[in-house]
């Protein structure tokens, strides 16, 4: 089984919507982060969690929110979609070193019409 | 502020080739460096990570990275390449708390 996963694995929605993407892991990493990446511009930090208590914008943050559940579940959101929100969707985790290695999921292609 | 900057988005390469993929870095701090590399139709895994100690880095399937200060680069490499080599290879770097990842460069191994 997969030590990252993330659900749906692929999702079309319309602008307006809510959309959840979820990401579970099975590595007891406290760290998890939620990526979107966009061809040519590399990936791109959303949100991180250093724990369930503790949550952080990252560098795109703006339309999005986040929700850890617990250690293992990191949940996504788009309160309202957007045509430019249309991107490939990573979940990560790590240990608790800063230097350490990130463990990717597989990734949630979204497409917002 | 770190950031990085991967040269070349994209790098055609015949089989048995070899090959350089560029990475430079800005870092005001101590630096941790990784390559990952994304097959098609998956996440990112480590390719290999700089941390500390020997500026040569072996890392999986005979790619290594050389860590050198003065020119603030990362630069990854392979003596020969396979077509299962196809893929795109971004360099990150580490501010301790998150990483910051370059735009990519695709690699493409022809027959």
């Amino acid at each position: 089984d997969a030590d990252v996963t993330q659900t749906p694995r692929n999702r079309i929605t319309k602008t307006g919507k809510r959309i959840m993407l979820e990401c579970s892991q099975t590595k007891g990493h406290d760290r998890m982060y939620w990526y979107r990446q966009d061809p040519g511009l590399g990936l791109r930090l959303i949100y991180y969690s250093f724990d369930v208590k503790d949550i952080n914008k990252g560098e795109i943050s703006d339309g999005y929110s986040v929700s850890r559940q617990a250690q293992a579940k990191f949940s996504l959101s788009l309160e309202s979609a957007i045509p430019n929100q249309t991107a490939l969707y990573f979940c990560a985790t790590s240990d608790l070193m800063g230097a350490d290695t990130q463990y990717f999921g597989p990734g949630t292609r979204l497409t917002v019409l | 502020a770190q950031s990085v900057t991967q040269l070349d988005s994209q790098v055609p390469v015949f089989e048995e080739a070899p090959v350089e993929l560029r990475c430079n870095y800005s870092s005001s701090v101590s630096v941790y460096l990784f390559w990952y590399v994304q097959y098609p139709n998956q996440g990112l895994q480590l390719l290999l990570k700089y941390l500390s100690g020997s500026t040569l880095v072996k890392g999986i399937n005979g790619f290594e990275a050389e860590f050198n200060k003065s020119q603030t680069s990362f630069h990854l490499r392979k003596p020969s390449v396979h077509i299962s080599d196809t893929a795109e290879y971004f360099c990150a770097v580490s501010d301790s708390v998150k990483l910051i990842f370059g735009t990519g460069t695709r690699l493409q191994v022809f027959p």
